[in-house]
């Protein structure tokens, strides 16, 4: 079956820097996406990575080694409003999105 | 950038009745709009594929009769929750693309079934 695993929770402090992991099992790869979801709101997109490395976004990396099915995304310089589920979704050989279950960050002073 | 809205943004219903959501893509043309559910605490649950002018394509265990999908235009698909039931209460999102990799994403309707 397809699977996408992520910690379910994690918690850093302001100003620091954290990774969120995600390891997937699918049926074929077209990419990797990353999105921010605030509790209430819909995703908003982050990042997307079809080639192995490093994306640099600002704040945000996005990283992806697709022989070893593996994924992180990496917030530096952490703020408040960075509280949010990170939600890791892979996108299948028949174009479909299989999400992960999303990581809580928690985000304290 | 793409935008994508939804209406309404929240919604209360009787038990039994039908409610309608839109979801519209302003700025680009959506080949295809995806419907997905969410429940707390959980992750995006896809709901069903839509295609304009052709019939939408559900996920397995999701009732086709109930939730009516039409994806009338390239710019405007609707979810109708039909005879609504308190289960039904979740968190629904719409999101469009078009010939690109990316999913824009609605802003969500909480719908609540009382």
């Amino acid at each position: 079956g397809q699977n996408i695993d992520q910690p379910t929770e994690m918690t850093a402090t302001e100003g620091a820097i954290v990774q969120i992991n995600c390891t997937y099992q699918t049926s074929g790869f077209n990419g990797l996406f990353w999105y921010q979801q605030h509790a209430g709101e819909a995703p908003t997109f982050l990042s997307y990575n079809v080639l192995d490395g490093l994306e640099e976004k600002g704040r945000f990396s996005s990283f992806l080694s697709r022989s070893k099915g593996y994924s992180y995304l990496l917030l530096k310089e952490l703020q408040m409003k960075d509280s949010a589920s990170y939600l890791c979704a892979v996108m299948d050989s028949n174009y479909q999105l299989i999400w992960g279950a999303g990581t809580k960050l928690i985000i304290k002073p | 950038g793409a935008v994508v809205s939804q209406h309404p943004s929240w919604v209360i219903c009787k038990s039994g009745t039908s409610v309608k959501i839109e979801c519209r893509s302003l700025d680009f043309q959506a080949t295809t709009m995806f419907w997905y559910r969410q429940f707390p605490k959980q992750s995006l649950m896809l709901m069903a594929t839509s295609n304009e002018g052709s019939k939408a394509t559900y996920e397995q265990g999701v009732e086709k009769d109930k939730f009516l999908i039409n994806h009338a235009s390239l710019t405007l698909s609707t979810l109708t929750v039909t005879s609504a039931h308190p289960e039904d209460s979740s968190f629904y999102i719409c999101s469009a693309s078009s010939r690109e990799v990316e999913q824009y994403f609605g802003p969500g309707t909480r719908l609540t079934v009382t």
